[in-house]
């Protein structure tokens, strides 16, 4: 069956310490891996997008950058975090042109203090 | 670039009253996909619809049912006799193509309260 993997479900990180979420999806291949955020009572943002192994498209200049080393694993880091990375951070995938909806994960809550 | 707008910021009903959603979009695409997904206070997303631009039939699944007029480039969601497990942040969603992949557009949310 097809999941994903989204870890840690929370973090509380100082302002300055580095980042690193992760996301993994199993159950398929080659497929199309989304960073979203929510900040708080709002909609989702795309962050970042991924269409392979080493692919990254950025969605909005910020301080967050995102990796895929391998074809199921998506992550996220920050070098410094600041107050404003707060929020809910969601991992997605689809297959195909993704037509068919898109699957998320369970979501990271990050707090900056 | 493609918008979604969910006008209704918060809505409050009481339960076992009907409640629609508003949604409308802005694309300049002949081909589109629309969403709705459900947010419940756990915060994950979990997919409601998806109905393509060429299909404009109405949809109904239980006490729920969607609206898809083209005409006035609207999606919205109708909960009949709401309940207490209705009550979630609701999204509606655009499809977009771009650079090879298709990303969601999603709308600011409506936060629906339903009480007992």
């Amino acid at each position: 069956s097809q999941t994903i993997h989204q870890w840690p479900a929370t973090l509380v990180q100082p302002v300055g310490s580095p980042l690193s979420l992760e996301c993994t999806v199993e159950g398929t291949s080659n497929p199309n891996l989304y960073w979203y955020r929510q900040a708080a009572g709002r909609g989702l943002q795309l962050l970042f997008y991924s269409v392979g192994i080493g692919q990254i498209s950025s969605e909005v200049p910020q301080n967050l950058s995102a990796s895929r080393p391998q074809d199921r694993q998506f992550i996220l880091s920050s070098k410094k975090l600041l107050l404003s990375d707060s929020g809910f951070y969601l991992c997605a995938w689809v297959t195909g042109q993704g037509h068919y909806g898109y699957t998320f994960g369970s979501g990271t809550r990050l707090t900056v203090v | 670039a493609q918008k979604v707008t969910q006008a209704q910021t918060e809505i409050s009903v009481v339960e076992k009253e009907d409640v629609t959603l508003d949604c409308v979009y802005e694309t300049r695409d002949t081909t589109y996909y629309l969403f709705w997904y459900k947010q419940p206070p756990s915060g994950e997303l979990v997919f409601l619809i998806r109905r393509n631009s060429f299909d404009e039939q109405n949809e109904i699944s239980g006490r729920y049912s969607w609206n898809f007029q083209k005409s006035t480039s609207s999606f919205n969601f109708t909960i009949t006799a709401s309940q207490v497990v209705d009550s979630a942040v609701y999204f509606c969603a655009l499809s977009e193509t771009g650079r090879g992949a298709q990303k969601l557009v999603f709308g600011q949310g409506t936060r629906l309260t339903i009480n007992p």
